[in-house]
């Protein structure tokens, strides 16, 4: 389809291990953002990209989160030494254009991930 | 005190009911206005997108938007089972979207 695309859809991880959560927005947008959902919590922002400029990561809970775009399309965000706190929903959206203005965001069904 | 405060339910009604979902916020710098909805395990959806103060309406839905009182809701008309799901609303400070915690709304037939 020609939605936002996020792989893998569930993933169930041990504490300790790196996990890598990945993006494939609407071709064409040029903005692109991860947002992290706890059970009962709104969304939580993480990280948002903007073209060429840099990333505005000011969202990231720690250092052990870490996100990258490659060719201003396909992004992947990095979980290292994954916590059981960090079990969530992890979603990726994306719009033609960033910034407040008018246009949508579009989300993907988000990566479900489980920490034991 | 968080920038979007949003009551999280859950908000129970019959089918045919009038609905009636808000939030407060803290930023009176905020301009743009959403609400999403979001079905159990799926992303959120755009509903309503409002500009700066005022109402608007879509359907069975309609937004407003008080920014003297900081405060902004979202009306369902006749309310349908299949109008289930979470809404949360959001607004834009710079470059992204800050959401509220979501209202769980169920519709009963």
């Amino acid at each position: 389809g020609a939605g936002v695309s996020q792989s893998p859809s569930n993933k169930v991880t041990e504490k300790g291990k790196d996990v890598e959560l990945r993006c494939d927005p609407i071709s064409g947008h040029t903005a692109l953002y991860w947002y992290r959902q706890s059970l009962g919590q709104g969304l939580e922002f993480l990280i948002y990209f903007q073209g060429n400029s840099a990333p505005d990561k000011s969202g990231l809970p720690s250092d052990r989160f870490s996100a990258e775009r490659t060719g201003g399309s396909v992004s992947t965000l990095t979980i290292q030494r994954t916590q059981q706190e960090d079990s969530a929903v992890y979603l990726c959206a994306s719009s033609l254009v960033g910034g407040p203005s008018g246009n949508t965001i579009y989300f993907g069904e988000g990566s479900w991930l489980t920490v034991v | 005190q968080k920038e979007v405060e949003q009551d999280p339910g859950p908000l129970s009604v019959p089918e045919g009911a009038i609905v009636s979902l808000n939030c407060t916020y803290s930023n009176s710098a905020f301009q743009y206005f959403m609400w999403y909805r979001q079905y159990s395990r799926k992303g959120p959806e755009l509903l309503m997108y409002t500009y700066s103060s005022g109402n608007k309406e879509d359907g069975r839905f309609t937004a407003q938007v008080d920014k003297s009182s900081k405060y902004i809701s979202l009306f369902i008309r006749d309310s349908q089972p299949s109008d289930s799901a979470t809404y949360l609303c959001a607004m834009h400070n710079t470059d992204k979207l800050i959401f509220g915690t979501g209202t769980r709304l169920q519709v009963f037939p």
